[in-house]
């Protein structure tokens, strides 16, 4: 089984649709990371969560939200999809340690389609 | 606004040759310095990281940090085809990635 789960792999929605993109790991880490991915844009941050009663914004927050429900699962919710949210959405976790941050660990990715 | 450039490539290498990509960062607090590899249509996947200045190898890969000129480099050494990719550059702190460059090295 992947160390970082996502689900669902690919989704086509209608404009106007709640969608909500979950990620599970078994990883063990604390630290857990939403990013978009647009062709010529890299990886951009949504959201992060440093443990479970911890969530912050990232550089393009507006018009998604998080729900971390356990160290394990974070999930992505867009409230009302809008087209220029189609993208890549990736999950990330990380983990911190005494020799100081670890690389990320990346889920499958979620190919999300809003039409 | 913190940034973190990379030159968008694309990058093409003869095989076996030296592949050198680049990184620039603004934030000059910075620390830690990651190389991620992604092929088309798969996930990222880390393959270097770097805290010190100078170089770090492993293997075919050598990350090169200079936080006085706030650049971090990746050179593969005897460049495959299987190293064509796009290539990542992340600055941890950050939580900032680069836009990629795209490597292809030809048989």
């Amino acid at each position: 089984d992947a160390d970082v789960t996502q689900t669902p792999r690919n989704r086509i929605t209608k404009t106007g649709k709640r969608i909500m993109l979950e990620c599970s790991q078994t990883k063990g880490h604390d630290r857990m990371y939403w990013y978009r991915q647009d062709p010529g844009l890299g990886l951009r941050l949504i959201y992060y969560s440093f443990d479970v009663k911890d969530i912050n914004k990232g550089e393009i927050s507006d018009g998604y939200s998080v729900s971390r429900q356990a160290q394990a699962k974070f999930s992505l919710s867009l409230e009302s999809a809008i087209p220029n949210q189609t993208a890549l959405y990736f999950c990330a976790t990380s983990d911190l340690t005494t020799t100081g941050a670890e690389g990320y660990t990346f889920g499958s990715g979620t190919r999300l389609t809003v039409v | 606004q913190k940034e973190v450039e990379q030159n968008s490539g694309p990058l093409s290498v003869p095989e076996g040759a030296i592949a050198s990509l680049n990184c620039t960062y603004s934030d000059r607090g910075s620390q830690s310095f990651f190389w991620y590899r992604q092929y088309s249509g798969k996930s990222p996947e880390l393959i270097m990281f770097i805290y010190s200045n100078g170089d770090k190898e492993d293997g075919r890969f050598t990350a090169q940090l200079n936080k006085a000129s706030q650049y971090v480099s990746l050179l593969i050494r005897d460049s495959q085809p299987s190293d064509s990719a796009t290539y990542l550059c992340a600055v941890n702190e950050d939580m900032r990635f680069g836009a990629g460059t795209r490597l292809t090295v030809k048989p």
